[in-house]
């Protein structure tokens, strides 16, 4: 099973600024199938980026995902007040079992 | 638009079973495949459970394996998780989940609001 570490925890930050938030795999993600969500108090996730660098229909062009092998990212180029979420990386390599990480906090500074 | 909405969780004993429906609509239920993803604040994000567009492909995640059974019924727009011998570990919030493609992908890219199922006794 593929275990993904992301980091940092929590990211604090000011509306206007970059985000840049790191999901580490244990061993290489298949094609670069690896996804990204945003989940927000009481709602469900809402997937962002897929492929590691396609984004989802209806997702602004300020979130862009980056990375290739164990090392991925996804940036935030300049937060909005309605960014300040839970971000939580996925992959979906060539068989399940799927796995998550555990999730980075965005809140404002 | 897409929507997903599920029903039938609640409180359940030990050793009981379950059955949770999702009705979509807003799309051609028959073009995509399906999963059940689970939430809880200890574990996180778990697929439990999908099902390929036609039905004829199916994954269980090994903590369900034996005890939890998806299926569809595409003229209705429906699918299904039946849960049995439920354990205090399968409490969590439930989401229906719509994979990007027809074949189980993995991509989750529409999500129903979530219900919650609590196990105890």
């Amino acid at each position: 099973e593929v275990v993904l570490t992301q980091s940092p925890g929590t990211l604090s930050l000011s509306p206007g600024e970059r985000a840049t938030l790191s999901c580490r795999a244990s061993q290489g993600v298949s094609s670069n199938f690896l996804a990204w969500y945003q989940q927000k108090p009481g709602q469900a996730p809402r997937l962002l980026i897929f492929d590691s660098a396609n984004r989802a229909t209806g997702i602004p062009d300020r979130f862009s995902g980056s990375g290739s092998g164990t090392d991925f990212a996804l940036t935030i180029s300049s937060l909005e007040p309605e960014d300040f979420a839970v971000y939580y990386c996925q992959q979906y390599g060539t068989s399940p079992p799927w796995t998550f990480g555990h999730g980075t906090k965005v809140e404002i500074k | 638009q897409v929507q997903l909405v599920e029903s039938g969780g609640g409180v359940v004993r030990p050793g009981r079973s379950l059955r949770l429906s999702c009705v979509v609509s807003g799309f051609t239920l028959s073009r995509h495949a399906m999963e059940w993803v689970r939430q809880t604040p200890g574990k996180g994000l778990e697929c439990v459970a999908a099902i390929s567009y036609n039905g004829t492909s199916k994954y269980y995640a090994d903590s369900v394996k034996g005890r939890f059974s998806v299926f569809r019924d595409n003229s209705r727009n429906k699918v299904f998780l039946q849960m049995t011998n439920l354990r205090p570990e399968d409490t969590a919030v439930y989401y229906c989940v719509r994979d990007m493609a027809g074949e189980i992908r993995g991509i989750f890219d529409y999500w129903g609001q979530g219900i919650l199922v609590t196990v105890s006794s």
